[in-house]
C-alpha cells in the first residue's frame, strides 16, 4: 500500500491553463505539506496543513491554492500557469506539525510549455 | 530561525571507497536532524534521524551519522559505498517550534 500517493505523476500543460494535483495519505497523519523542487534539486516548502487547517503559507504566488477536504487529503490547484512553475511538486505528511519525520509522495513533474 | 548547509553539491567516489557528506545546521533551540535520500525520478525517503539520545545513528544499509552539538554538524558517512548508493542526499533540520527545512542537497555519484 502506498503511504503518500499523488496524481498525476507527470503533467504537461500550456501557459495560462489551470491544473490540479491531488495527494492522499493513508498513514493517519495529522499534518500534510506541499514542497516544490526546482531544476537544481532545491526543496522549498510551500504550504502545510494540520488537521485541515493551514499552518504554513510560505511566499508563494496566490495563483497557488491548497485545499484540504479532510486530513488525509491535500490538493494543490494552480491558476494561470507560468513557465517558471515547471518543477517537481512533492506532497508529504507527518504525524504532527512538529515534523519528527516526513513521508513523501513520488512527486508530480509539472512542465509548462 | 534555523538553517541547514550542505557544503558539497557533488561528491564523486569509486565503488567500495568511504564517503562523507557534510551537513551543518544553525539553530537556537534543540533540533531534530534528518538525512533523506532521493533516487532518480523518485520521492524522498528517510535514511536516518536524530531526535534525542545516542548521538550516533545508523541506517539499515550501512550509513551512519553523528550529531555533534559543539560543531553543529550531522555528517553522513559510509565506510564502503556501492553503485546503488548513487542518489541525491538531503540533510534536514526541524524543532518543536520550527518547520522542517532542507539543505540544498549533495549528489553522490559512485563510479565502478
Amino acid at each position: 500500500d502506498t503511504a503518500v500517493s499523488q496524481t498525476p505523476k507527470y503533467l504537461v500543460t500550456q501557459m495560462g491553463n489551470d491544473k490540479s494535483i491531488k495527494c492522499e495519505q493513508n498513514l493517519g497523519h495529522d499534518t500534510m505539506y506541499w514542497y516544490k523542487q526546482d531544476s537544481k534539486k532545491f526543496l522549498k516548502i510551500m504550504f502545510s496543513y494540520n488537521n485541515k487547517e493551514l499552518i504554513i503559507n510560505e511566499t508563494v504566488p496566490n495563483r497557488f491554492s491548497p485545499k484540504s477536504p479532510d486530513k488525509a487529503h491535500l490538493n494543490l490547484h494552480i491558476n494561470s500557469l507560468e513557465l517558471g512553475d515547471s518543477a517537481v511538486y512533492f506532497c508529504a505528511s507527518s504525524q504532527d506539525w512538529k515534523n519528527t519525520e516526513a513521508f513523501f509522495g513520488q512527486g508530480t513533474r509539472l512542465t509548462v510549455v | 530561525a534555523q538553517s541547514v548547509t550542505q557544503l558539497d553539491s557533488q561528491v564523486p567516489v569509486f565503488e567500495e571507497a568511504p564517503v562523507e557528506l557534510r551537513c551543518n545546521y544553525s539553530s537556537s533551540v534543540s533540533v531534530y536532524l534528518f538525512w533523506y535520500v532521493q533516487y532518480p525520478n523518485q520521492g524522498l525517503q528517510l535514511l536516518l534521524k536524530y531526535l534525542s539520545g545516542s548521538t550516533l545513528v545508523e541506517s539499515i544499509n550501512g550509513f551512519e551519522a553523528e550529531f555533534n552539538k559543539s560543531q553543529t554538524s550531522f555528517h553522513l558517512r559510509k565506510p564502503s559505498v556501492h553503485i546503488s548508493d548513487t542518489a541525491e542526499y538531503f540533510c534536514a533540520v526541524s524543532s518543536n517550534t520550527d518547520k522542517l527545512i532542507f539543505g540544498t542537497g549533495t549528489r553522490l555519484q559512485v563510479f565502478p
